[in-house]
């Protein structure tokens, strides 16, 4: 099974970068993923990685480290609108796609 | 190309009584995965199914809950005699089987048992 720990809550103002990090125990890696969530709404996809590195689309940039147990999701010029919750989700070798998630981070973006 | 799509939005039953909710999966994806949202908490998996065939059932619970995947129509995840504690959002999700997929979701079933 895995352990997937995020923080609870994250602040930052308009304009700012916010790094939020995610750190997992698992018994067979196989892929991490990011998903951005609003209030009330369905969990949308923003980045995946399987392999260590960074991978950048646009504002949001994720990073693996396999070795640590460790990833960070980027977001940089933030806007009001990426007000959130953000979910670390682990999958797992052989675990035929289902994702097991973190309790998710919530984003306050302040003017 | 309809995204996945789940009904009812929300869903208010009493107590004992029995909730069924639909999922679409997305035009193409032969692949579903239910999960459940508890407030303030993560999503959780439940179930992986695909057609007439359930691949993974190690988070449901072992009493009132199933699941179905038929070869025709949507899948459905069905409680029986439901209690409080069953008032969550359901979350639905879809995908092909490759490799560096992602699942896409549904907007959820928000049950409320009172």
């Amino acid at each position: 099974g895995q352990n997937i720990d995020q923080p609870t809550e994250m602040t930052a103002t308009e304009g700012a970068i916010v790094q939020i990090n995610c750190t997992y125990q698992t018994s067979g890696f196989n892929g991490l993923f990011w998903y951005q969530q609003h209030a009330g709404e369905a969990p949308t996809f923003l980045s995946y990685n399987v392999l260590d590195g960074l991978e950048e689309k646009g504002r949001f940039s994720s990073f693996l480290s396999r070795s640590k147990g460790y990833s960070y999701l980027l977001l940089k010029e933030l806007q009001m609108k990426d007000s959130a919750s953000y979910l670390c989700a682990v999958r797992e070798y052989d675990s035929w796609g289902k994702l097991q998630f973190g309790a998710g981070t919530q984003v306050v973006v302040t003017p | 190309n309809a995204g996945v799509m789940q009904n009812p939005r929300h869903l208010v039953r009493r107590r004992g009584q029995e909730a069924r909710l639909r999922c679409s999966p997305m035009k193409g994806h032969s692949h579903v995965y239910w999960y459940r949202q508890l407030p303030e908490e993560g999503l959780k998996f439940m179930v992986y199914l695909q057609k007439e065939n359930i691949i993974d059932e190690s988070g449901m619970p072992k009493e009132r809950f199933s699941a179905e995947f038929p070869k025709e129509g949507p899948s459905i995840l069905r409680i029986q005699q439901v209690v409080r504690g069953d008032s969550a959002a359901y979350f639905c999700a879809s995908s092909t089987l490759t490799e560096n997929t992602e699942a896409f979701f549904g907007q959820g079933t928000r049950l409320t048992v009172v």
